[in-house]
């Protein structure tokens, strides 16, 4: 399978604990995205990479979230002291430089009790 | 006023049927519209990506943009079964996709 990956699919926690998820972007893909997606929603923007560097961060990304993507390839997103208004499908994207199609992994659904 | 609005149905349509999915949005900056199809608990997956207005067929599915009316649409002809699901609609300025909320299709055999 040559598309987007993520890990774990769902990850139950309880509340004040740190969360991380990875995502594996398509291989030849050097543009990776997250968005979080709530129910009854469509998913929304929270940041964006070029390779390694993290170009953009929406407002929605606060301090507890951090996003790395240390070699340009797989990225990681934590989030610190978790709240139950976390609780949501966290979405990983991917595009090239060529062709500007985002390409969604399956989701990692996050429950916060 | 949302930059995107889509009607989230539900839509319950007879297998065969003709669906029109629709969305409005207030953004004119916005140059890249796609439709997305979501089953239950996955993420989205691309079905269409159309660049500026115009028509865009494939297979059993079409998109429409109409940029001076702020309005795009996606028809599915013989639908079946399987495009029961929630069919978002996406429009890109930069970097960001914005979403609809989404509208929920049934395609009953």
């Amino acid at each position: 399978d040559t598309g987007v990956s993520q890990d774990p699919r769902h990850k139950i926690t309880k509340r004040g604990q740190n969360v991380t998820f990875r995502c594996d972007p398509i291989s030849e893909h050097n543009r990776l995205y997250w968005y979080r997606q709530t129910l009854g929603q469509g998913p929304e923007f929270l940041t964006y990479f070029q390779n390694e560097a993290q170009l953009e961060k929406s407002r929605l990304l606060s301090d507890r979230f951090s996003a790395e993507r240390p070699k340009g390839s797989f990225s990681t997103l934590e989030i610190q002291r978790t709240e139950q208004g976390d609780s949501a499908m966290y979405l990983c994207a991917s595009s090239s430089d060529i062709h500007y199609e985002q390409y969604f992994g399956p989701g990692t659904r996050l429950t916060v009790t | 006023q949302k930059e995107v609005e889509q009607d989230p149905g539900p839509l319950s349509v007879p297998e065969g049927a003709i669906v029109s999915l629709n969305c409005t949005y207030s953004n004119s900056a916005f140059q890249y519209f796609m439709w997305y199809r979501q089953y239950s608990r996955k993420g989205p997956e691309l079905l269409m990506y159309t660049y500026s207005s115009g028509n865009k067929e494939d297979g059993r599915f079409t998109a429409q943009v109409d940029k001076s009316s702020k309005y795009i649409s996606l028809f599915i002809r013989d639908s079946q079964p399987s495009d029961s699901a929630t069919y978002l609609c996406a429009m890109q300025a930069g970097t960001a996709l914005i979403f609809g909320k989404g509208t929920t299709l049934s395609v009953s055999s």
